[in-house]
């Protein structure tokens, strides 16, 4: 079985300071890692993946994750926050590319003004 | 990645009654996903609709409430059927698009529904 878990429903944080969303997995087996954005009365985006390789990724809008194998982790971070990165953010899970995507319950970030 | 258009976007529906939402991508597919987003909560897996099988569904999912059609690699449809308020949700079609390293999936924008 597969899960993930993103401990905080909310992350609140001053435009231009740096942000960290959190997001910890379990997996049986070498893990493919997503973030996806959702902003108000949207669909989901997808930001940035780890397949293998390098174990910081970046992404879209200047979001990067890092990979850390021995705490099962990959959270998302920026390393300036801006207003209009207020949104949902979800963390995913996979074992394989053709297995199924388990997505963690989702933070909200708020940057505030 | 793949442009995924999505109909209804947002509908209200009385209950009882049955809906279908259709999807459209840009370009042959062979694995398309349809979520469901509850108000408030997380995406949850309803069933995986690869064309050439029929579609095959999660727990607590079946075909008689959600059936799927798949008739070609570019389009789906997902019905909800005999729907109650409970089926208030955004459900989401995605895709992994041909060449998508590590099968990344793409979502459409949604169809949010509204069940009175």
């Amino acid at each position: 079985a597969q899960s993930v878990a993103q401990p905080e429903d909310q992350v609140n944080v001053a435009e231009g300071n740096p942000l960290t969303v959190k997001c910890t997995y379990s997996v049986s087996g070498n893990p493919y890692l997503f973030w996806y954005v959702q902003y108000p009365n949207r669909g989901l985006q997808f930001l940035l993946k780890y397949i293998t390789g390098d174990n910081l990724v970046k992404g879209s809008y200047g979001f990067e994750a890092e990979f850390n194998k021995s705490q099962t982790s990959f959270h998302l971070k920026k390393p300036s926050a801006l207003v209009s990165d207020s949104a949902l953010y979800f963390c995913a899970v996979k074992i394989s590319g053709y297995s199924t995507l388990t997505f963690g319950k989702g933070t909200m970030l708020l940057v505030s003004p | 990645s793949a442009v995924i258009s999505q109909k209804p976007s947002r509908d209200i529906c009385q209950r009882g009654t049955s809906l279908t939402i259709q999807c459209q991508v840009d370009s042959q597919v062979t694995m398309m996903f349809w979520y469901r987003q509850q108000p408030g909560q997380s995406l949850t897996l309803i069933a995986t609709a690869n064309q050439g099988s029929e579609a095959t569904y999660e727990s607590g999912f079946v075909i008689d409430k959600f059936p799927i059609s798949r008739p070609n690699l570019t389009f789906s449809t997902l019905t909800v059927s005999n729907m109650s308020p409970e089926d208030s949700s955004i459900y989401l079609c995605s895709v992994v698009p041909p060449l998508s390293s590590g099968n990344t999936i793409y979502f459409g924008e949604g169809s949010w529904l509204t069940v009175v």
